[in-house]
């Protein structure tokens, strides 16, 4: 069974640019999760979507939106990029994102924001 | 708050055990979890504690006291390879859904 799949491994952008970033969860995952990794603030959650719907947010600006598509394949995007957007950029799935369930993490998208 | 403390590094030598604590403060707890994360890779789960006590899988261990608010990883007969960064993460629900807290991470070095 294929793993989570991530698109693109690496990016560079520029301040004032947007990126979107592409997730493709393990087959059969509805829930697929965001999280920010960056050496000062570790692992922090970005949000959460299930069957097309974001169900959990964490704290991050407006800037930070997401989307899921009827496949369970999820997009994040963020506009006006700013320094301290240099981050991995994981995202994870699961089944139904609830009880004992396991995330499983994709590879990550390294965005460096120049 | 929400916070999880765990120490940034741990050395050990080859066929040790070393033992990486987490105590953790948060407003909603269904269990904690275990990561393992190599330089440059993703985080590969390990274990998962919903309730008190020890879960023990292969050569890794990990421990859950609810009432102290404490876990630990437990790793024996350690190999080169479990060089890596091992997170602990707690299960936070939210409106419907769970995410995962995670601790800053602990950096472990494994010598010959």
């Amino acid at each position: 069974k294929a793993g989570v799949t991530q698109t693109p491994r690496y990016l560079i952008k520029t301040r004032g640019q947007q990126v979107t970033l592409s997730c493709s969860p393990i087959s059969g995952h509805r829930s697929v999760s965001w999280y920010q990794q960056t050496p000062g603030q570790g692992l922090q959650f970005l949000f959460e979507y299930f069957s097309e719907t974001q169900r959990n947010k964490g704290n991050f600006p407006g800037r930070f939106s997401g989307r899921q598509f009827s496949n369970s394949r999820s997009e994040m995007n963020v506009s006006t990029l700013e320094l301290g957007d240099s981050a991995l950029y994981l995202c994870a799935s699961s089944r139904t994102g609830t009880g004992a369930e396991t995330q499983y993490f994709g590879p990550g998208t390294r965005l460096l924001v120049l | 708050g929400q916070s999880l403390e765990q120490p940034s590094e741990v050395t050990a030598v080859e066929g040790a055990i070393v033992q990486i604590n987490c105590t953790y403060q948060t407003s909603g707890f269904y269990g904690l979890s275990w990561y393992q994360q190599h330089d440059g890779g993703a985080p590969t789960f390990l274990s998962y504690n919903a309730l008190d006590g020890l879960e023990e899988t292969g050569r890794f261990s990990s421990f859950l006291s609810r009432s102290d608010s404490y876990g630990y990883l437990l790793l024996q007969e350690l190999q080169m390879k479990d060089s890596a960064s091992y997170f602990c993460a707690v299960r936070d629900r939210g409106d419907s859904s769970y995410k995962l807290i995670f601790g800053s991470g602990t950096r472990l070095l494994v010598r010959p």
